[in-house]
């Protein structure tokens, strides 16, 4: 069980660009979540998935952002057009079905529009 | 609109005191989960503790403890026998137990140091 992974752990962009970053689940955990943490705050949920069906989206979670989990493994987050604003880390957790409560989160991806 | 508060910016204890981090809540709901998240520097978060609704008797691990008053809706977490180690962003989050819903709703957090 090698945890959450997320790359890439830091990002630099300039305004007005793309970006995408990767989330990968621990093995066999079916439901996936983002949430962003700005400086100073607890973070935010963003998206829920099961499997490959997203389930919940915060409406945090503008026209400009878009989540896809394909095939149920791993998840990409995508922010086009990317503003000051979006300057975050990103933080994705997975859990099991069948464990009630607990959520476990990578080390996160640190996001800085320029 | 459920909600978690922690009123503490900033906590510091002396190593091997103890500290109690506060949380309150609000929520209509009757069954849920509170948990504690530590989340280091430049590290990742991870459960400290958690603590089912329906359950009367507080939840411990080890150093950890909380005081759960569900009609406060208060949930303080203790730390004893603070160690280096513990410094960290202590975070008290919420999640209804039944429903769609399985989001955690986080407080902004405690920033814990502690002194040799």
């Amino acid at each position: 069980d090698t945890g959450v992974s997320q790359n890439p752990r830091h990002k630099i962009t300039k305004r007005g660009q793309n970006v995408t970053f990767r989330c990968d689940p621990i093995s066999e955990h079916n439901r996936l979540y983002w949430y962003r943490q700005t400086l100073g705050q607890g973070p935010e949920f963003l998206t829920y998935f099961q499997n490959e069906a997203q389930l919940e989206k915060s409406r945090l979670l503008s026209d400009r952002f878009s989540a896809e989990r394909p095939k149920g493994s791993f998840s990409t987050l995508e922010i086009q057009r990317t503003e000051q604003g979006d300057s975050a880390m990103y933080l994705c957790a997975s859990s099991l079905t069948t464990q009630r409560y607990e959520q476990y989160f990578g080390p996160g991806t640190r996001l800085t529009v320029t | 609109a459920q909600t978690v508060t922690q009123s503490q910016p900033e906590m510091s204890v002396q190593e091997a005191e103890t500290v109690t981090l506060s949380c309150t809540y609000d929520t209509s709901e009757s069954d849920y989960y509170l948990f504690w998240y530590k989340q280091p520097p430049s590290r990742q978060m991870i459960l400290v503790i958690r603590q089912e609704a329906y359950k009367q008797q507080n939840a411990t691990e080890n150093r950890f403890s909380v005081n759960f008053q569900k009609a406060a809706k208060s949930f303080s977490l203790k730390i004893s026998d603070s160690q280096l180690g513990d410094a960290a962003m202590y975070f008290c989050a919420y999640r209804p137990r039944g429903g769609a819903t399985n989001k955690l709703i986080f407080g902004t957090g405690t920033l814990l140091a502690v002194q040799p």
